[in-house]
């Protein structure tokens, strides 16, 4: 089952930012954060994991708290297109030996309103 | 990004029929898995499979399933006698060697009457 907490749908106007939370109470010291995305019945995208430290890419922030007991996905500026299911997954890292399986969760459904 | 073919984008087949769903290979990913969804529920991991074995699977990856690769063409998942619980859109995935990120395709639905 999945290790994650989050709320099962948020809405945010076009051009916002887009926060997304995910509680990961239990976290233990060796697993990642990991968010993925679903676009419809698209297959899940990738768009950022990290461990500790916060991190930024082209798609989005990640910003966990310093216990690590929860993190925020961060969509500066949401579009249509960001409108999807949002999946916060924790996992031990695979160079560390971790579990192939990526367990998905339910996820947040964000719609980005015009 | 690199794109990920899964072949057919649909199949339909009767209860009992064996299937086979394709997903076309890119050189350095080297790491291949299957998740399915059904509709309306999560997306759930089947097998992961590297270097031409199984790395680990699932419960619901049963004997009706299997996995293979040969000779560097395409990663298959066959499934054997289909049930009606089959139907559902069959994900394929794949990742490098050195890079956790996942790449999934846009699916295989598979319907089974």
């Amino acid at each position: 089952d999945a290790k994650t907490t989050q709320p099962p749908s948020m809405d945010c106007a076009e051009g916002r930012a887009a926060n997304l939370p995910c509680n990961h109470s239990t976290i233990s010291g060796n697993e990642y954060v990991y968010w993925y995305r679903q676009i419809h019945s698209q297959g899940p995208q990738y768009i950022i994991h990290g461990l500790k430290n916060n991190e930024t890419n082209e798609m989005a922030s990640l910003i966990i708290t310093e216990d690590r007991k929860s993190s925020t996905l961060i969509l500066p500026h949401a579009t249509l297109r960001d409108t999807a299911v949002y999946y916060c997954i924790v996992r031990v890292g695979l160079t560390q030996g971790g579990s192939e399986k990526l367990v998905f969760g339910k996820g947040t459904k964000l719609t980005v309103n015009p | 990004e690199p794109e990920v073919t899964q072949t057919p984008s649909h199949q339909v087949t009767q209860m009992g029929q064996e299937v086979i769903l394709r997903c076309v290979p890119i050189s350095n990913h080297l790491y291949f898995y299957w998740y399915r969804q059904i509709l309306g529920q999560k997306v759930e991991f089947l097998v992961s499979f590297y270097n031409n074995e199984i790395s680990e699977k699932s419960e619901i990856f049963d004997d009706q399933f299997s996995v293979e690769r040969p000779d560097g063409s395409n990663f298959t998942l066959k499934i054997r006698s289909t049930k009606l619980e089959d139907s559902a859109m069959y994900f394929c995935a794949r990742r490098t060697v050195t890079n956790e990120k996942l790449f999934f395709g846009s699916g295989t639905q598979l319907s089974v009457l």
